[in-house]
Formats: C-alpha cells, structure tokens, sequence
C-alpha cells in the first residue's frame, strides 16, 4: 500500500465549476502538506503549503488538512481552463529532510 | 532569478549503457533533491544533497547515484541502464532547511531501448 493515496482520475469539469482534489495518507508523521502542479511537459510547481491541521487560503485555491483523517484536499473555485494540468498532492516530515512524498497526481481538465 | 535547470531535456540509450544528468539550482539554493516520475509509480524520491554531501536517501538501487559540487551543481548517474528506468527525472532546488520550499526544474526525459 502507497504511503499516499490519490485518485489519479482525469477529472473533467466546465468552466466556473467548484473543483476537489483529494488525497488520503497513512504515515502520521507528515507534518508538512503541499499541493503542486504540473502542466504537460513542465516540472512541478508549488501552490500550496500547509503546516500541520487547518485551512490555507490563496486566490481561488483553497487547501485543507485533516491529520485526524489522514486526509488533505484542494478547492479550486471558479475553475479556468488554464488549471487545466495534473496536481499532485505531496507530504513531509521533520525527520527526513528534503524528502517529499507525492501522490500519483490527479489529472484535471476544465472546458469551455 | 533564473529557475532550475537541467541538462540534457531528452536523452536516449540503450540497456546496459549509463547516463548523467545535469542540474543546476537556483542561485543561492544549496540543497538539491532528485526525483524519478514514471506513470505508473508517480513521483518518488531518489537522493538529496547539500553542501556536497548526501543527506538523504529513497529506495533505489545503488546503480542511481548522485554528487554536488561546490557550486551547488548537482549530477545524478544510472549505471547499467533497464528498460524500466525509462522516466523524467526531475531536479528540485531550495535554500537549506527541510521547510524550504522546493523548486523542480522542466525534468530531463530518458528512454531506455
């Protein structure tokens, strides 16, 4: 079983729709949540970064962690065709440096 | 600021033969970290550096390995090459704690044939 958990999809919403991105966790040492994004053909970069429980609020991105749930989420409100792109949730702990451990990614396509 | 850079974008070998990438981070940044992305096992993490020195480790065989200069330059190498390290490697760069964030460059692709 993956440390992380996330449905890779694709996921297809119109223009203006509420997206939710989710991911689930088993190792309760992560401390640090991260959400990035991926565009085709690009390295990933970051839109969220969230410490421990609670909510994070950037724009039209919304990031929230429940460490009871082992459980994380991505809001993206009034969806734009350019958030069209994978996102991949990522986590870390206090213990291990630099190491990120991601998600498969969730590949989200918003139309017209 | 110029971002991440990683040389070469595309590679092509065959099995057996070995490869080096090449990574060069944002200036000022010293700890460079390596991750494998395939389709199927997404991204995993491969080795960190910092200040020349390994930090940290992931679940790869010893035919990955990796250095860093003293200019923060870091190369990463795969011996022997399997048609199963087929991937995009990317390079990610950030100024020294854990908490810093990470800034991934566009990746080298390999195929291996």
């Amino acid at each position: 079983q993956k440390e992380v958990e996330q449905d890779p999809g694709p996921l297809s919403v119109p223009e203006g729709a509420i997206v939710s991105l989710n991911c689930t966790y088993s190792n309760s040492a992560f401390q640090y949540f991260m959400w990035y994004r991926q565009y085709s053909r690009k390295g990933p970069e970051l839109l969220m970064y969230t410490y421990s429980s609670g909510n994070k609020e950037d724009g039209r991105f919304t990031a929230q962690v429940d460490k009871s749930s082992k459980y994380i989420s991505l809001f993206i409100r009034d969806s734009q065709p350019s958030d069209s792109a994978t996102y991949l949730c990522a986590m870390q702990n206090t213990g291990t440096a630099s190491k990120l451990t991601f998600g498969t990614g969730t590949r989200l396509q918003v139309t017209l | 600021k110029a971002g991440v850079t990683q040389t070469p974008r595309y590679l092509i070998k065959t099995r057996g033969q070995q490869v080096t990438l090449s990574c060069s981070p944002i200036s000022g940044h010293r700890s460079v970290s390596w991750y494998q992305q395939t389709p199927g096992q997404g991204l995993q993490f491969l080795f960190e550096y910092f200040s020349e020195t390994q930090r940290n480790k992931g679940n790869f065989p010893g035919r990955f390995s990796g250095r860093q200069f003293s200019n923060s330059r870091s190369e990463m190498n795969v011996s022997t090459l399997e048609l199963g390290d087929s991937a995009l490697y990317l390079c990610a760069s950030s100024l020294a704690t854990h908490t810093d964030t990470q800034y991934f460059g566009p990746g080298t692709r390999l195929t291996v044939l």
